[in-house]
């Protein structure tokens, strides 16, 4: 949902290990939900989506899963690179509006 | 794939001055562009959605008269500050939508503008 913090929760991983990221949104007419990834002084890089009609989605080292009952969306990477490191965001869209909303963040920091 | 181009990336103007953004859609039309603004540390806030040939919708809380919007042709949105104050000072992004079903959004790369 929308959501503005006075600093993003850090999530500190080590290389090689297994991310979760966790999101809450707050819209329950919500109905397509995507992860994306924004490096310092960048635009949003698109990661991966989902639709409300399913409640899991895999793509190349990242799965996206969505509980529509508590309103949780949650991105998994797999096998963390340092290439990782980012902040990610989740956002919200209702209906055919193209409107996102998005999430607060969680800085992802991967250790060597 | 799809891309949105943004220009400037950076602009530093001295407060009361106006600063204009563009935001175009490379290699297809975007009937639909949005306007986004991200303060340091936090989330992309929507300011407004930018409709070709039609005027923009803003956010409540945006004042459109400070934030003047365009959408003059299918691949060109502009958004101007005017009378740019310190606390416009932000991370203005904005992003395109093909206007299809499903389609997803792209993002240009973000204009840093820093207000004196």
């Amino acid at each position: 949902g929308e959501s503005v913090g006075l600093h993003l929760p850090t999530l500190s991983v080590q290389e090689g290990d297994n991310s979760i990221i966790n999101c809450a949104y707050s819209n329950s007419a919500s109905d397509y939900f995507i992860w994306y990834k924004q490096e310092s002084g960048k635009g949003p890089q698109f990661i991966i989506d989902i639709r409300s009609n399913m409640d899991k989605r895999q793509g190349q080292r990242v799965t996206v899963l969505l509980n529509k009952t508590v309103k949780h969306l949650s991105l998994q990477i797999a096998a963390t690179q340092p290439g990782d490191s980012a902040v990610y965001f989740c956002a919200e869209n209702v209906g055919s509006s193209y409107k996102l909303i998005f999430g607060s963040g969680t800085r992802l920091l991967v250790r060597p | 794939g799809a891309v949105v181009s943004q220009h400037p990336s950076w602009v530093i103007c001295k407060s009361g001055t106006s600063v204009k953004i563009e935001c175009r859609s490379l290699d297809f039309q975007a009937t639909t562009m949005f306007w986004y603004r991200q303060f340091p540390k936090q989330s992309l806030m929507l300011m407004a959605t930018s409709n070709e040939g039609s005027k923009a919708t803003y956010e409540q809380g945006v004042e459109k008269d400070k934030f003047l919007i365009n959408h003059a042709s299918l691949t060109l949105s502009t958004l101007t500050v005017t009378s740019a104050h310190p606390e416009d000072s932000s991370f203005y992004i904005c992003s395109a939508s093909r206007g299809t079903t499903n389609e997803k959004l792209f993002f240009g790369s973000g204009t840093q503008l820093s207000v004196l």
